[in-house]
């Protein structure tokens, strides 16, 4: 089973300001079969990125994803005051798929 | 507009069977694999396992085999999960999402929060 490591845990930033977000694989991740959600309290996770680097349909284009192998980076790039929640990045290149345990970003 | 519609929270007693739905709209129902992701209390995502409505072809990560039961009755457009015997470890959001032409999500249900206690 591949092991998916977030970090930071929490990055307390400001509206306006980049955010960079990692998720590391214990081993590599077929293909780039990765994908990044984003949970607010009380929502279900959204689809932002898939394929490391295809934004879903709807999501901004200041979200971006990148990456291959085992380390892959969601960057936001201009904090919008609604961007701020919970971010967890998905693997789906091996059974079983699996979830990093997500990283918080919160209004500084 | 896809929605999936998830079923209520439920409150049971641990023993107890249960079985919550998903009821899919704005797309082709059977054309898509449905999963169902758990969501413990402060925790991570976890992939349960996800059901092809048009045949029932049904795959479950390993540590929810037998735990639980995917079903689907495409008829009506429903996707279900169920237990026979609940625990309070199962105590949990659920959500409902499907599935693309890869196993990641585009849409999800809103969740069903099951809580067991005595």
């Amino acid at each position: 089973e591949i092991v998916l490591t977030q970090s930071p845990g929490t990055l307390s930033l400001s509206p306006g300001e980049r955010a960079t977000l990692s998720c590391r694989a214990s081993q590599s991740v077929r293909s780039s079969y990765l994908a990044w959600y984003q949970q607010k309290p009380g929502q279900a996770p959204r689809l932002l990125i898939y394929g490391a680097s295809s934004r879903a349909t709807g999501i901004p284009d200041r979200f971006s994803g990148s990456g291959s192998g085992t380390d892959f980076t969601l960057t936001i790039s201009r904090l919008d005051p609604e961007d701020f929640a919970v971010f967890y990045c998905q693997q789906y290149g091996s059974s079983p798929w699996t979830f990093g345990q997500g990283t918080k970003v919160e209004i500084k | 507009e896809v929605q999936l519609v998830q079923s209520g929270a439920e409150v049971k007693k641990p023993g107890e069977s249960l079985k919550i739905s998903c009821k899919g709209s704005g797309y082709s129902f059977t054309s898509y694999w449905i999963g169902w992701v758990r969501q413990m209390p402060g925790k991570r995502l976890e992939w349960m396992g996800v059901i092809y409505p048009d045949d029932s072809d049904t795959r479950y990560m390993p540590s929810f085999q037998g735990q639980v039961i995917i079903s689907a009755d495409k008829s009506i457009s429903t996707a279900y999960l169920q237990w026979s015997s609940l625990e309070a470890s199962d105590t949990a959001m659920y959500y409902c999402a499907r599935q693309r032409d890869k196993p990641y999500f585009d849409s999800w249900g809103q969740g069903t929060l099951v809580t067991v206690s005595s």
